[in-house]
């Protein structure tokens, strides 16, 4: 059975560092691509980046390049998000999904999410 | 990119059929068949509904179908049930590896 589990709730102050993750489990982790999805409070899906962990090729979204890194750990099928200096507008509900199929913008696997907050 | 174009909201009567469209440009939707859907009910994790345009995942009801047309497609949902009410996304991929989300649909079911 194919399962993304990601770490768990995260409370943060503006300027902190933060890393979170997803674990796969169930298939071959290094043969897709893993992505990350924002969704802030009461909003819509944003789409962040992905990475292939087989050899971590990584593409961000325009509106997210340069705010957050997107890196994997094939030896222990974990991708991983991570900003190096919060700020409050970073709370959001976080999810990681396996992108496959033609194209590969087929997300039929997705973490349970990630609540990230940041509040001073 | 900007986000794809769908409608904040859209409503039916139990048992009738609406549809959801997700308009984009001739850089996302109008140049790949790759538009994918999305079910999201309130504190749970999006749920694919639809893929490569018009396939659905196993498991999936045959009321939920997908098409496109030019720059724009389309979510239709058949014989509306009250377990439907929840948020709709649409998902293409555009450009150099990047994916783009539509704002989202709430659909109301009356």
């Amino acid at each position: 059975e194919v399962q993304l589990v990601q770490s768990g709730a995260e409370v943060k102050k503006p300027g902190e560092s933060l890393k979170i993750s997803c674990k796969g489990s169930g298939y071959s982790f290094t043969n897709y691509w893993i992505g990350w999805v924002r969704q802030m409070p009461g909003k819509g899906l944003e789409w962040m980046g992905i990475i292939y962990p087989g050899d971590s090729v990584t593409t961000y979204s325009p509106t997210f390049q340069g705010q957050v890194t997107i890196s994997a750990d094939k030896s222990i099928s974990t991708a991983y998000l991570q900003w190096s200096s919060l700020k409050a507008s970073d709370t959001a509900m976080f999810y990681c999904a396996r992108h496959e199929g033609d194209g590969y913008n087929t997300l039929e696997y997705w973490g349970q999410g990630t609540l990230v907050t940041v509040s001073s | 990119q900007s986000a794809l174009t769908q409608p904040a909201s859209v409503s039916g009567s139990h048992g009738q059929s609406i549809t959801i469209s997700c308009t984009g440009t001739n850089s996302d939707v109008g140049s790949y068949n790759l538009v994918s859907w999305y079910q999201q009910h309130p504190g749970k994790a999006p749920k694919l509904i639809i893929y490569e345009g018009s396939k659905r995942p196993s498991g999936v009801s045959n009321r939920f179908s997908g098409s496109k047309s030019g720059n724009t497609a389309s979510l239709t949902i058949s014989g509306l049930q009250a377990e439907d009410e929840a948020d709709y996304y649409c998902c293409s991929y555009a450009n150099s590896n990047i994916r783009i989300f539509g704002g989202g649909t709430k659909l109301t079911v009356l």
